[in-house]
């Protein structure tokens, strides 16, 4: 196991609706990644936050959002569900920014838009 | 724009003999590769990188892969398969631009028979 942790595991909501999911990095990494992979799909890149800024971002509209705060744990919001939105989210920490780093994933939130 | 591809949807291989998961990659600049693998409902887990040096790199749980920059390929493999290996199987890339971020591919699925 990693030590990114994420919750929670599974989550159900309607369309229009709101969702919050949560990430803990690795103890020692500044950086959380968030990714989206949907069903049968590869995972595909929402954002970024580095020492609790916003430090790159995917081709997501701006309804997903995020925060990270000063332990570096970090949240996923995204606003006015649609279906489309069921997926995989994945969070994934690392030490620094460099290209050499190497990041860790959690095991996931399953979310189901109906 | 970087991509990556992995040609094969589905791969099969008996216990016990070689397996070799494909992937090619473009990327502007040097090349920072990665392959993870996912196990059913769970996040996705280191396996190896290449960022510069040996060709080949040795990873977790006898995998090891195979840099090669004139066929820009970074092919997965292990010299005897075990029913364990079993699993879904992702190459990644390492964007240079902005955040750094991972460049997925769509994954393979290895299959591997008693």
């Amino acid at each position: 196991e990693t030590g990114v942790t994420q919750s929670p595991t599974h989550l159900i909501k309607t369309r229009g609706q709101q969702v919050t999911l949560r990430c803990s990095s690795q103890s020692g990494h500044n950086t959380v990644s968030w990714y989206q992979q949907a069903l049968g799909q590869g995972p595909q890149f929402i954002f970024q936050y580095y020492r609790e800024e916003e430090n790159g971002r995917g081709n997501f509209p701006p309804r997903f959002s995020g925060l990270q705060f000063p332990n570096y744990s970090s949240e996923l919001n995204v606003n006015a569900l649609e279906l489309d939105d069921s997926a995989l989210y994945l969070c994934a920490s690392s030490k620094d920014r460099p290209l050499r780093e190497t990041q860790y994933f959690g095991p996931g939130t399953r979310l189901l838009v109906l | 724009a970087q991509s990556v591809a992995q040609p094969e949807d589905q791969v099969n291989v008996a216990e016990g003999n070689p397996l070799t998961v494909k992937c090619t990659y473009s990327v502007s600049g040097n090349p920072y590769l990665f392959w993870y693998v996912q196990y059913p409902n769970r996040g996705l887990q280191f396996l190896l990188k290449y960022i510069t040096g040996d060709n080949l790199v040795k990873g977790s749980y006898g995998f090891e892969a195979e840099f090669n920059k004139s066929q820009t390929s970074f092919h997965l493999k292990k010299p005897s398969a075990l029913v364990s290996d079993s699993a879904l199987y992702f190459c990644a890339v390492r964007d240079p631009t902005g955040a750094n971020n991972l460049f997925f591919g769509t994954g393979t699925r290895l299959t591997v028979i008693p």
